[in-house]
């Protein structure tokens, strides 16, 4: 079964830095592109950044709320995709979640047409 | 960064009725275009990529439509399970950006 656990999400304080973790089994990791996606509580989903896989070199994307304060990072040899996360703010109180990611080529270029696999989420709560 | 807006933001129907959710984009985006539907205290399940390419399981009553700007998504006869929110999500340029959703519910 093709599955994602997020996990690491934790209470802290504004200012500090957390990683969380998204753990895949199921599938060959390192062929996909993986999502994060946060929801504030009672609130809609957030695109937070994208991790693409090595054979589009590896490269992220990041919302502007969160850039140059998040990282996205991959090991493919453990099948766990990153989400650091630095300088948190209240704003980051959230559950975040990680999803695969489609890729297609179409007309040239290449995109990501859809999240097939989801984890459950890890709740990060930021508060002093 | 392109602007999703979907509409309405809530919806209250009936068993059997024909439901239609729409989202227009602030750009044209081809049909880069997904749509996820969201039961309470569950992840996101995809239904519909590439506007109108239902993903294999997903039931037949359930419909993506459009090009450029403008999307819709319908489901022909909505049953009591269809209760959730539904999301589109355009992934033409970065940042990948989603509606704000639409809440369903049975009248």
């Amino acid at each position: 079964e093709e599955q994602l656990v997020e996990s690491g999400g934790t209470l802290v304080l504004p200012g500090r830095s957390l990683r969380l973790s998204c753990t895949a089994s199921g599938f060959s990791f390192g062929d996909y592109a993986m999502t994060w996606v946060r929801q504030a509580p009672g609130k809609g989903l957030e695109w937070v950044g994208l991790i693409r896989s090595k054979t589009f070199d590896g490269t992220t994307e990041l919302a502007a709320s969160v850039k140059g304060r998040f990282t996205i990072s991959r090991d493919d040899s453990k099948s766990i995709a990153y989400l650091q996360m630095n300088s948190l703010k209240t704003e980051d109180t959230a559950v975040y979640l990680c999803g695969r990611d489609l890729v297609a080529v179409s007309e040239g270029r290449y995109y990501y047409y859809g999240m097939d696999v989801w984890g459950q989420g890890t709740t990060v709560i930021v508060s002093s | 960064d392109i602007q999703m807006t979907q509409s309405p933001s809530s919806l209250s129907a009936s068993v059997g009725d024909r439901v239609t959710i729409s989202c227009q984009a602030s750009q044209d985006i081809d049909n880069h275009l997904s749509w996820y539907q969201q039961k309470p205290g569950k992840a996101p399940k995809l239904l519909i990529y590439d506007a109108f390419n239902l993903k294999t399981g997903v039931p037949s009553r359930f419909r993506g439509s459009g090009s450029g700007t403008d999307f819709t998504f319908t489901i022909s006869s909505l049953q009591p399970e269809d209760i959730a929110t539904y999301y589109c999500r355009q992934s033409d340029n970065f940042p990948y950006t989603f509606g704000q959703g639409t809440q369903l519910e049975i009248k």
